[in-house]
């Protein structure tokens, strides 16, 4: 079946640690987004890619790295800079670029990311 | 920039009885989209709206966009237990794809 996989499903981190969250698809969707989202919050953009080797900075960039080496995968680092790293992360992949971009998106099961 | 606002943010009916949920953007949208999200999963896609008034029915939910496609709202009748969950809008933001509001969570008393 096709779909988007991210792993971990749970993850741990301690403070000043880098860590990296996987996003993949078999789906052959040109573009890949990451989102946070908080308790009780709506989803939030920090970075997303209509295209490999190219990424746009959301509304939340600060703090996070993103790369697309290949089309399949749009991992996520999210740095020692991020102040307020415990969130619940979702990669999301949809058809078209630019003008096309308002294709469904589909979404992964999501990561969560703890701070011990 | 772009802003989604949604309202209410909690919505606590009895089985059966209806639901709506509304959506409103401080600037015109090329088009809306609606998601589910069910408690501990992720958001689901449930349907677009892309032309000004357009009106689309999937069985007890019905989803409307508003005439200046600047608001929308989706309707259930007959709440069951099975709808139970967030329900989020998105609006096109420019060029660069979707923002979303912040959702409303459905609770269901049965």
């Amino acid at each position: 079946d096709g779909g988007i996989t991210q792993s971990p499903k749970y993850l741990f981190r301690k403070e000043g640690q880098n860590v990296t969250l996987s996003c993949e698809q078999n789906l052959n969707h040109d573009a890949m987004y990451w989102y946070r989202q908080d308790p009780g919050q709506g989803l939030r953009l920090i970075y997303y890619s209509q295209i490999v080797n190219d990424f746009q900075k959301g509304d939340i960039a600060e703090g996070y790295s993103v790369s697309r080496e290949k089309k399949e995968s749009f991992p996520l680092t999210v740095t020692s800079a991020q102040k307020n790293p415990t969130a619940f992360y979702l990669c999301a992949s949809s058809t078209g670029q630019g003008a096309n971009l308002n294709q469904p998106q589909h979404f992964g099961d999501g990561t969560r990311l703890s701070i011990l | 920039g772009q802003q989604v606002m949604q309202i209410p943010q909690y919505q606590h009916v009895q089985e059966g009885e209806d639901f709506t949920t509304y959506c409103n953007s401080s600037t015109t949208l090329s088009n809306i989209q609606w998601y589910k999200q069910r408690p501990g999963g992720h958001p689901v896609f449930l349907i677009q709206l892309v032309k000004s008034g357009e009106v689309k029915k999937q069985k007890r939910l019905t989803f409307q966009f508003g005439e200046a496609k600047k608001n929308s709202s989706l309707h259930i009748t007959a709440t069951q237990t099975t709808d139970v969950g967030t329900y989020f809008c998105a609006g096109r933001r420019g060029a660069d794809g979707l923002t979303f509001g912040k959702g409303t969570h459905l609770i269901i008393q049965p």
